[in-house]
């Protein structure tokens, strides 16, 4: 089974500043999707970014970008110019490209999350 | 505006009784899901549901049932059966995109608290 790692439970930046969220996953599939999604107090999920695992090239959205590295197991979320805005619980999940019954095989796996404060 | 609905934004129950959470999303998405979230543990899976009539468990089903008779809903029952309901729950939607991607879109979540 699949599984993701946050394994930082807190982090902080100031503002301005640029700051890097840390995913480990571990998986046998070659074709998978990775994520990014960020809940703000109000506690919507909101979609920040995907990466297709078949691409090499790392996805980018505005001040968000990320650093997949596939061999490594890595997908790691870099912030920049933080804003207070920003400051959110952050989930990486992973998602199988297979729909298997039984199970939460082709659907999200989410991490543990990793808490943001946004000094100003 | 389309989207996903959940009521109540907060709901409080005694201990025993049985209680529904309300999911209805206008995107006519296939699929819709149910998520548990407690502090420190991340969103867990507890049904889904890829079609009309069908649902599956995910990994936490165990006290929880579901149904899906309308495109549009996918209420989940919390039964008495489910050892610590209190928890946030959210519910979300997805639509399948090229190449095999599905976008999963969420509600903005029913926070349940039994004593």
């Amino acid at each position: 089974a699949q599984t993701v790692t946050q394994s930082q439970p807190e982090m902080s930046v100031q503002e301005a500043e640029t700051v890097t969220l840390s995913c480990t996953y571990d998986t046998s599939e070659s074709d998978y999707y990775l994520f990014w999604y960020k809940q703000p107090p109000s506690r919507q999920m909101i979609l920040v970014i995907r990466q297709e695992a078949y691409k090499q090239q790392n996805a980018t959205e505005n001040r968000f970008s990320v650093n997949f590295q596939k061999a490594a197991k890595s997908f790691s979320l870099k912030i920049s110019d933080s804003q207070l805005g920003d400051a959110a619980m952050y989930f990486c999940a992973y998602r199988s490209l297979k729909m298997n019954y039984g199970g939460s095989q082709g659907n999200l796996i989410f991490g543990k999350g990793t808490k943001l404060s946004v000094k100003p | 505006d389309g989207g996903i609905t959940q009521s109540p934004k907060y709901l409080f129950r005694k201990e025993g009784q049985n209680v529904t959470l309300s999911c209805e999303q206008n995107l006519n998405h296939d699929a819709m899901y149910w998520y548990r979230q407690d502090p420190g543990q991340g969103l867990r899976l507890i049904y889904y549901s890829q079609i009309v009539n069908d649902f599956q468990k995910g990994d936490i089903a165990e006290g929880y049932s579901v149904s899906r008779e309308k495109k549009e809903s996918f209420p989940l029952t919390v039964t008495s059966a489910q050892k610590n309901p209190t928890a946030f729950y959210l519910c979300a939607s997805s639509i399948a995109l090229a190449g095999g991607y599905y976008e999963q879109y969420f509600g903005p979540g029913t926070r349940l608290t039994v004593t």
